[in-house]
């Protein structure tokens, strides 16, 4: 059992249109990061949350975005999409301290 | 800019140990490698990670080399349910940009019956 809930598991969305994707962390779990991952590539960070703040951001645009919660959930937003956002979204958590990270099972998202 | 490079691909009789090799040359000196492995269509779940020291635990051995440029993942007595790719990371902690995973492709471990 993972522990890290996403939500919805796939999405089809249209070039341009905007997407929310959801996380809900387990208990403690104040340190979240996503990941995007194209078919067939490593995961690549996109961004890191602690304490509902920022305080990491890999090579994305301005355009993905986020958003963390006091009860442990977080939102992952990008906006204008393109065709080459397709991919696996990840979420994964820890709590301060903690070595390793949990991942949830990602949102596909397909952009047509 | 994934720092590691490890084979594409591997076989393994089942019942055999699996060594998967990880070079990370360029690794700083506090930078810890994590391994993870992804079954098909789930998430990265955590293996063993280490700074310098070798680790053990009840999935696997984690064996650094003493410069640390590289690195060896050891699964004792493989299944064909670790059929998977695994990935070797190195942790970089940054007070700018978090504590970010660098992964890069991975190697796709196939364990033969």
């Amino acid at each position: 059992e993972t522990g890290v809930t996403q939500s919805p598991t796939h999405l089809i969305k249209t070039r341009g249109q905007q997407v929310t994707l959801r996380c809900s962390s387990q208990s403690g779990h104040n340190t979240v990061s996503w990941y995007q991952q194209a078919l067939g590539q490593g995961p690549q960070f996109i961004f890191q949350y602690y304490r509902e703040e920022e305080n990491g951001r890999g090579n994305f645009p301005p355009r993905f975005s986020g958003l963390q919660f006091p009860n442990y959930s977080s939102e992952l937003n990008v906006n204008a999409l393109e065709l080459d956002d397709s991919a696996l979204y990840l979420c994964a958590s820890r709590n301060r301290g903690g070595y390793g990270y949990t991942f949830g099972s990602g949102t596909r998202l397909t952009v047509v | 800019d994934a720092k590691t490079t490890q084979p594409p691909s591997m076989d393994c009789a089942e019942g055999r140990a699996a060594n998967l090799p990880c070079n990370h040359s360029t690794i700083s000196g506090n930078e810890y490698v994590y391994w993870y492995r992804q079954i098909h269509s789930q998430g990265p779940q955590y293996i063993i990670h280490g700074l310098k020291n070798n680790e053990t635990n009840e999935m696997a051995s984690l064996i650094i080399t003493e410069d640390r440029k590289s690195s060896t993942l050891i699964l004792p007595h493989a299944t064909l349910r670790d059929t998977a790719v695994y990935y070797c990371i190195v942790r970089v902690p940054s007070s700018n940009t978090g504590n970010q995973f660098y992964f890069g492709t991975g190697t796709s471990l196939t364990v033969i019956p």
